[in-house]
């Protein structure tokens, strides 16, 4: 089953974009990378996802390297509602179906006044 | 539209009772799901379901019980209630996409201390 690996934490100041690294190197053909956010004790907030292209929306974007190995997230102009923890997910191993999705531990971003 | 509710958001046990957390979606979602959040740590899926009347287990599906009656309602039932089960609930809910992303909608969390 495809596992996501990001660093702990990361700092970015107000104003500038926040790149936001994901390593998903045993990621299959068909998964999906998916990007989620808690703020606090919230409820995951959806960001975007993405099989192959790069996707924009209007919170983000996302890159995706031609082998699906890694992706990064990015939030062209951080601010500081944009502080919390960033999920980078697949799908969970196909053993429990549905394409249920696995949360793994995030990246703490700190967006600095 | 109210998106998905749970119920109720704090909650005490003593050890060996037992409650239901209550999830609600008015989105006419296929997908729903239950997972559970420990202090420092990601969300752990505990059960979730792709239809009414359909349930599977997830990572850690031990020590709780779930139905799906109707495709609104997504209860989560602990049976004899431990310690170990204090965290913070989170139910979630999707519709199946033709392309087969699973992009989700979550409640704001269902917080439960068991003594």
């Amino acid at each position: 089953d495809a596992k996501t690996t990001q660093p702990p934490s990361m700092d970015c100041a107000e104003g500038r974009a926040a790149n936001l690294p994901c390593n998903h190197s045993t990621i299959s053909g068909n998964e999906y990378v998916y990007w989620y956010r808690q703020i606090h004790s919230q409820g995951p907030q959806y960001i975007i996802h993405g099989l192959k292209n790069n996707e924009t929306n209007e919170m983000a974007s996302l890159i995706i390297t031609e082998d699906r190995k890694s992706s990064t997230l990015i939030l062209p102009h951080a601010t500081l509602r944009d502080t919390a923890v960033y999920y980078c997910i697949v799908r969970l191993s196909p053993r429990t179906g549905a394409n249920n999705l696995f949360f793994g531990t995030g990246t703490r971003l700190t967006v600095i006044p | 539209n109210a998106g998905v509710t749970q119920t109720p958001k704090f909650q005490v046990l003593k050890t060996g009772q037992s409650m239901t957390l209550q999830c609600a979606q008015d989105m006419n979602h296929e997908y729903m799901s239950w997972y559970r959040q420990d202090p420092g740590m990601g969300l752990r899926l505990i059960h979730y379901s792709v239809g009414a009347g359909i349930t599977d287990q997830g990572e850690v599906p031990n020590g709780y019980n779930v139905s799906r009656s109707t495709t609104e309602d997504f209860p989560l039932r602990l049976l004899s209630a431990a310690p170990s089960q204090t965290s913070v609930y989170f139910c979630a809910s999707s519709y199946f996409r033709p392309s087969g992303a699973n992009v989700l909608t979550f409640g704001a969390g269902s917080r439960l201390t068991v003594l």
